[in-house]
């Protein structure tokens, strides 16, 4: 069965103190891997995609990358502007679907 | 940019009401989507659309049903609006593979 889990599920950081969120994915025929942040009572916005191992894409303190079975989003020197959680999702070839993860809540604190 | 709207951010309804959601996007996409994101559940698919009324059943059909009748508007209908269908509800669009969403509607129903 297709799946995405993300981990830790909530991760609290002081201001500047790097770390990376884990994204595990088991899917068949990953046509795509997307990362999202969203603000509480808000819709996701769009951060990243992802098509193949080995890529990364960078965004200001955020940079992702993509292995075959997982997916980190590093976050460097964080600000607490940068306090969201953080959704992945899989767009496989197998259902034409996207599957998502449940997110990691991240608390930035200054 | 992209740009998704939904009619409403935060409506309540009463057990047994028909209810209208309603989502358009301004950039001509092809795919749109109908999710609901419930706390430690994610987001499920609710149905989706890739061509004016054409519909697919998503993940958790049962209790909706959707109308695409212009390329740019999909709406989502609770037929009997019933206590479980308290939610989040996202809308999103896609051309090909990065989704969009919208702001949301947080829908109460008592």
């Amino acid at each position: 069965e297709d799946q995405v889990t993300q981990s830790p599920e909530a991760l609290r950081l002081q201001e500047g103190e790097s770390s990376s969120l884990n994204c595990s994915y088991t899917v068949s025929g990953l046509r795509g891997l997307f990362w999202y942040r969203q603000d509480p009572g808000k819709g996701p916005e769009f951060l990243f995609t992802l098509y193949s191992a080995g890529e990364e894409k960078e965004k200001e303190r955020l940079k992702a990358t993509l292995t075959k079975k997982e997916s980190f989003l590093h976050i460097t020197a964080p600000k607490p502007e940068d306090s969201a959680t953080y959704l992945c999702a899989a767009y496989t070839s197998g259902t034409y679907k996207y599957i998502f993860g449940t997110g990691t809540r991240l608390k930035v604190l200054a | 940019d992209v740009k998704v709207t939904q009619s409403s951010r935060y409506l309540v309804k009463r057990t047994g009401e028909k209810v209208f959601l309603e989502c358009v996007q301004d950039m001509d996409h092809e795919n749109m989507f109908w999710y609901r994101q419930d706390p430690g559940l994610g987001l499920r698919l609710i149905y989706f659309s890739y061509d004016v009324k054409m519909k697919e059943k998503g993940d958790i059909p049962e209790g909706y049903s959707v109308s695409r009748e212009k390329k740019e508007r999909f709406s989502l209908i609770l037929e009997s609006a019933s206590t479980n269908q308290t939610s989040m509800y996202l809308c999103a669009s896609s051309a090909q593979y990065e989704q969009y969403f919208g702001p949301g509607t947080r829908l109460t129903v008592t």
